[in-house]
């Protein structure tokens, strides 16, 4: 199975600040893989599919980045909506595998 | 806009069964596969697998045989997951989500697009 590193564990973050989460599989997995924001009591959100297509409606603060081995999140300039937890998934191959999640929270 | 509605949490004795729905709106049923995720209490997220909603064929992930069932009801557009012999360790939130298809070099890739919100199980004596 391929195992995704997915760091930090928890950022602590301003509004209007740059933030990056990043994503390593243990292996190429070309770009197929994807970003989600969840937030508790909703269901998860795509933000980003192929490692760097933002899903339809999803604000261009947001943005991704990467292939191979390495991949990141970016938002831009953070909003009071944004504070909620992101995790990556890859779909390269079976099984389907999820980095552990991000909180992004008040600094 | 597409909705994918799970039933309400449900809790368990050790050895029983739970069926959970997730019924969609929205979309045609049967255009969409739809993959099964499990958040256990403190851990990341976990696929289960997919069902084809045309034929009804489930494929599981490892560690999801045997006890793990899905199914598909798509007369009301729903899909199922059911567990029986409930364990302790089945304590989690079950989500179920819609995947979508890229097509590059005669292969399909697939994400998931759309989640419901979950449902928890707790399995307790």
């Amino acid at each position: 199975d391929i195992q995704m590193t997915q760091s930090p564990s928890t950022l602590s973050a301003s509004v209007g600040d740059r933030v990056t989460i990043t994503c390593r599989p243990s292996q190429s997995i070309s770009t197929w893989l994807a970003w989600y924001q969840h937030k508790r009591e909703k269901a998860p959100k795509l933000l980003i599919y192929k490692a760097s297509s933002l899903d339809s409606g999803v604000p261009s603060r947001f943005s991704g980045s990467g292939s191979g081995t390495e991949f990141t999140l970016t938002i831009s300039s953070l909003q009071p909506d944004d504070f909620a937890t992101y995790f990556c998934q890859q779909y390269d191959s079976y099984p389907y595998t999820f980095g552990q999640g991000t909180k992004l929270e008040v600094k | 806009q597409v909705q994918l509605v799970q039933s309400g949490s449900e809790v368990k004795k050790p050895g029983a069964s739970v069926k959970v729905s997730c019924k969609t709106s929205g979309y045609s049923f049967v255009t969409y596969n739809m993959d099964w995720v499990r958040q256990a209490p403190g851990q990341g997220l976990e696929w289960m697998g997919w069902i084809n909603t045309h034929n009804g064929n489930p494929t599981y992930a490892q560690g999801f045989t045997g006890r793990f069932v899905f199914s598909l009801d798509t007369s009301v557009s729903t899909a199922y997951l059911q567990i029986s012999n409930l364990k302790a360790e089945d304590t989690a939130v079950y989500f179920c989500a819609r995947r979508i298809g890229n097509l590059y070099k005669f292969s399909y890739y697939f994400h998931i697009d759309v989640w419901g919100k979950g449902t928890t199980v707790t399995v307790s004596s």
